[in-house]
């Protein structure tokens, strides 16, 4: 199947701070990049999906001033979690499809963020 | 609002005897449905999907099955193995491109 790199892996910040993590897709173009997000236990909850030039779609709930999306190119997408609180920290996981209907999405490794 | 559940949150099977795993979903509008598997700390592997006008697929060990009028689907995995342990999403996608995923069932196969 496709590849696609998410990266950091794992990333420890403070309060206030910004983190900005990376969602590339390695061997096709991505035309549409989800970002989700897991709370232990829990399922894979949607957090926006980016469409390649324009703005992200963000689902309920989700801050968009919180949580920027910018989709540059056919392969990167980036996420950056804002003034980041301890209540961010989740595991963070990027997938990417072709954009064609019926098709499966791919997954990036997911991202390990904690807050402290 | 949850549009794809799973409600059975684990499931122990003897290896060698079939797993089945099952997901309801509410959204008719729903057309595309996927299997994913998942280790912890890992993003999702794809295993299987199936398309609304079908209502079977098979590939190797895993068979995916659709009841439309029932929105159910099912993952039969058959000789179930130790190395199949892991937690698995249904997802559906419709003409919106998102996909939805379900809540997950924690499989173990026992040796």
């Amino acid at each position: 199947g496709a590849v696609v790199s998410q990266h950091p892996s794992r990333v420890i910040c403070k309060s206030g701070t910004s983190v900005k993590i990376e969602c590339r897709s390695l061997d096709f173009q991505a035309t549409t990049m989800f970002w989700y997000r897991q709370f232990p236990k829990q399922s894979l909850m949607l957090m926006a999906t980016s469409n390649e030039g324009s703005k992200a779609t963000y689902e309920q709930g989700v801050e968009k001033d919180k949580f920027l999306i910018n989709h540059a190119s056919l392969t990167l997408s980036t996420l950056t979690v804002t003034s980041a609180h301890p209540e961010d920290s989740s595991f963070y996981i990027c997938s990417a499809s072709k954009g064609s209907m019926n098709t499966e999405a791919f997954f990036g490794q997911g991202t390990r963020l904690t807050v402290v | 609002d949850q549009q794809v559940k799973q409600n059975s949150p684990s499931l122990s099977v003897q290896e060698g005897r079939i797993s089945i795993l099952n997901c309801d979903y509410t959204n008719s509008m729903f057309d595309y449905f996927l299997w994913y598997k998942k280790y912890p700390a890992e993003g999702p592997t794809f295993l299987i999907s199936i398309s609304s006008i079908k209502d079977k697929n098979e590939d190797g060990r895993f068979t995916v099955f659709l009841n439309k009028s029932a929105k159910h689907l099912s993952l039969h995995i058959v000789p179930s193995q130790p190395g199949d342990s892991a937690v698995y999403f249904c997802a559906a996608t419709g003409t919106a491109y998102k996909y939805i995923f379900g809540t997950g069932t924690r499989l173990k196969v026992l040796a």
